[in-house]
C-alpha cells in the first residue's frame, strides 16, 4: 500500500535551535516528493519539489534532502514566524494516474 | 494572476442535506483533486481527476460526488449519505499527469463546511 508517514507529529523549539523534519514513503513509483508549509485556516503554500535521491533544494533557512525512501526538511536557526504544519506529498508514477498523497504533517512551534 | 478559487470559504449544511463546494483554477491545468482535513489531520484524498469528463475515487469518496465536464472546474458534493461532513475541504490542481517536471500541486483557501 502507498503511505506516507511524517515525524514527529509535533515539535517545539526555541528561536535559533536547528532541527529537522523526516518524511519517509513505501510508494510505487515516484513522480515526485513535496514539501508544503500551512498556516491555520489556509491553503497549503508549496515550497520545494524533489525528484530523485541526493537531490536538495534551499530556501532561505529551509533545506529539503531526498533519500530513496525518506526525505528531511532541515530548519536552520529557526524564527517564530516559521511556526506552521509542514505537510509531505508524493506524487504517484505510472499505473496510479497521478495520485498526489499526503503525510499527516507535522506542527512547529518556534518560541522566542 | 493565475489561481485556485475555491467558494464559499464557509458553509453551513443542515443533516440530510447536499451541499455543493465549489473549485474553479484558471491554471489551465489537466489535472483536479478534493481533500478533507480534520482538525490536526494531514489531507486525505476524496476525488481526483487527471482529464475532463474522467474522476476517480480516493481513500475516503464514500458520500461524496464530483463532476468534471469543463477542465477549469471541479466541483465537490458533499451528500446526505456522508455521515460526518464537518472539516476543511481543500482542492487542488496540477499540470498534465505525463509532465515530467513542475508538477506541484497549487491549493485553494478552502472551504470549512460545518454541519448545524
Amino acid at each position: 500500500e502507498d503511505q506516507v508517514t511524517q515525524s514527529p507529529e509535533a515539535l517545539r523549539l526555541q528561536e535559533g535551535e536547528s532541527s529537522s523534519l523526516n518524511c519517509s514513503y513505501t510508494v510505487s513509483g515516484l513522480r515526485g516528493l513535496f514539501w508544503y508549509r500551512q498556516d491555520p485556516g489556509k491553503g497549503p503554500e508549496f515550497l520545494f519539489t524533489l525528484y530523485s535521491a541526493g537531490e536538495e533544494k534551499e530556501k532561505e533557512r529551509l533545506k529539503a534532502t531526498l533519500t530513496k525512501k525518506e526525505s528531511f526538511l532541515h530548519i536552520t536557526a529557526p524564527k517564530p514566524e516559521d511556526s506552521a504544519t509542514y505537510l509531505c506529498a508524493v506524487r504517484l508514477g505510472s499505473g496510479n494516474t497521478g495520485k498526489l498523497i499526503f503525510g499527516q504533517g507535522t506542527t512547529l512551534q518556534v518560541k522566542p | 494572476d493565475g489561481g485556485i478559487t475555491q467558494s464559499p470559504k464557509y458553509l453551513f449544511r443542515k443533516e440530510g442535506q447536499n451541499v455543493t463546494l465549489s473549485c474553479e483554477q484558471n491554471l489551465n491545468h489537466d489535472a483536479m483533486y478534493w481533500y478533507r482535513q480534520d482538525p490536526g489531520q494531514g489531507l486525505r484524498l476524496i476525488y481526483y481527476s487527471q482529464i475532463v469528463n474522467d474522476f476517480q475515487k480516493g481513500d475516503i469518496a464514500e458520500g461524496y460526488s464530483v463532476s468534471r465536464e469543463k477542465k477549469e472546474s471541479f466541483p465537490l458534493t458533499v451528500t446526505s449519505a456522508q455521515k460526518n461532513p464537518t472539516a476543511f475541504y481543500l482542492c487542488a490542481s496540477t499540470r498534465d499527469r505525463n509532465t515530467l517536471t513542475n508538477t506541484e500541486a497549487f491549493f485553494g483557501q478552502g472551504t470549512r463546511l460545518t454541519v448545524v
